[in-house]
């Protein structure tokens, strides 16, 4: 079955940067893109980008760019999703995803989420 | 940009009796209007898309109607497992993607 496994949860000081991990399994992992989302206490979902399958598509939320990129690491079949400048503001979960059907924006497979906390 | 608001914000609800979920869009979406469903320390579960289509393995007490800019989730015969937050998502023109603020249905 289809596994999208997150890393554990951090805690950031303002201003640094924070890597999460997505470790897919239980299907090829080239042949689907990965989404990442936040969910930030008293907000609403926000999409913040996504990435193909070889890395050669990668496309960024605007509220997003510039702080964070996208990688993936095939020989592993894992997604990465680095923040920078990390602000108060940041605090949220962060979850990669993947669609059911490539080209369906319709997200089934979603990771357990990764508590990002940006304290002083 | 398109913004999605939900109302209510909570949704007091009788286990057995039927909860209506309000999801408004700030400009036509067409039909691409999918609802998830969010349960305390888990990700979203994907029920509803293209309005009224339930995905997979979803029960049929969850329906979805509306069109252009209204849209409404319906759960009939609330379950004990159905107390959680319930979440609208348009994709017109993706990305991105935007969703509503969540409507938490708990138990009255």
């Amino acid at each position: 079955q289809v596994q999208l496994v997150q890393s554990g949860a951090e805690v950031k000081k303002p201003g640094a940067s924070v890597k999460v991990s997505c470790k897919a399994s239980g299907y090829t992992f080239t042949d689907h893109y990965i989404h990442w989302f936040r969910l930030a206490p008293g907000q609403a979902f926000e999409w913040m980008g996504w990435i193909s399958p070889n890395s050669d598509d990668i496309n960024y939320a605007a509220k997003f760019q510039g702080r964070v990129t996208l990688t993936r690491d095939t020989s592993t079949s894992t997604a990465y999703m680095d923040l920078s400048r990390l602000r108060s503001d940041d605090t949220a979960v962060y979850y990669c995803a993947r669609v059911a059907v490539t080209g369906l924006p319709h997200f089934v497979y979603w990771g357990q989420g990764t508590l990002v906390t940006v304290s002083s | 940009e398109i913004v999605m608001t939900q109302s209510p914000a909570t949704l007091s609800v009788s286990p057995g009796d039927r909860a209506t979920l309000s999801c408004r869009a700030s400009q036509r979406v067409s039909s691409n209007l999918a609802w998830y469903q969010q349960k305390p320390g888990q990700p979203p579960r994907l029920l509803i898309y293209d309005v009224s289509t339930r995905a997979t393995g979803i029960p049929g007490r969850f329906s979805g109607s509306g069109s252009g800019t209204e849209f409404t989730l319906t759960i009939s015969g609330l379950q004990s497992e159905d107390f959680a937050i319930y979440y609208c998502k348009e994709y017109n023109n993706w990305p991105p993607f935007t969703f509503g603020g969540g409507t938490k249905v708990e138990i009255k």
